[in-house]
């Protein structure tokens, strides 16, 4: 069973542009969820997608933006790119997103803004 | 808000000693506690985990512990070996508004095990 896939896996884009960031969950797989690495703050979480539908959301500014299409593949979207937004970001998904269902994650996108 | 916090930051051992990473949740009704190892280049991947209805779990060298009065859990790595290097996550579930659950990652624990 394929893992989860993060396409690009590295970007680089200077300050005002805008990026876009794919994931395509485990097969069957329902819910998505997306999540900010950085060696300061650890893993903080973006914002959770199920069945098309954002379903939780962290404090992260309108910046920041994702959808889930029909297949469960799920794209996030950063805009007027700021130094602060160079990470490794990584997408998790499990099968409905209920509790203790563990999330499996991808292997990022490490994306640095010059 | 919702918090976890995790100790050491970074912690050397020899090969062939056990490893203790302790984490510490404030959410009360946590229930759910994953535990993610991350080698370099590679995103998180789920080692073990517990749920609040057990106090401990193992698997092989691999076990965690889980305090809900105290409201904290431990991995305990025993017999370490060099390709157990690695940053280690804890996490705790969180009940959202929407009914759903979100989970909330420590700050992870440099782990290096000595030759």
């Amino acid at each position: 069973k394929a893992g989860v896939t993060q396409t690009p896996r590295y970007l680089i884009k200077t300050r005002g542009q805008q990026v876009t960031l794919s994931c395509s969950p485990i097969s069957g797989h329902r819910s998505v969820s997306w999540y900010q690495q950085t060696p300061g703050q650890g893993l903080q979480f973006l914002f959770e997608y199920f069945s098309e539908t954002q379903r939780n959301k962290g404090n992260f500014p309108g910046r920041f933006s994702g959808r889930q299409f029909s297949n469960s593949r799920s794209e996030m979207n950063v805009s007027t790119l700021e130094l602060g937004d160079s990470a490794l970001y990584l997408c998790a998904s499990s099968p409905t997103g209920e509790i203790n269902q563990p999330q499996h994650f991808g292997d990022g996108t490490r994306l640095s803004i010059l | 808000g919702e918090n976890v916090e995790q100790h050491p930051s970074t912690l050397s051992v020899q090969e062939g000693d056990s490893a203790v990473i302790k984490c510490t949740y404030s959410d009360s009704a946590s229930n759910y506690f994953p535990w993610y190892k991350q080698e370099l280049g590679k995103g998180p991947q789920l080692i073990i985990d517990i749920r609040s209805n057990v106090g401990e779990k193992k698997d092989q060298r691999i076990a965690v512990t889980l305090n809900k009065t105290a409201k904290h859990f431990s991995l305990h790595i025993t017999e370490t070996q060099p390709e157990d290097s690695a940053v280690y996550f804890c996490a705790a579930s969180t009940l959202q508004p929407s009914g759903t659950y979100k989970y909330i990652f420590g700050t992870g624990t440099r782990l290096k095990v000595l030759a």
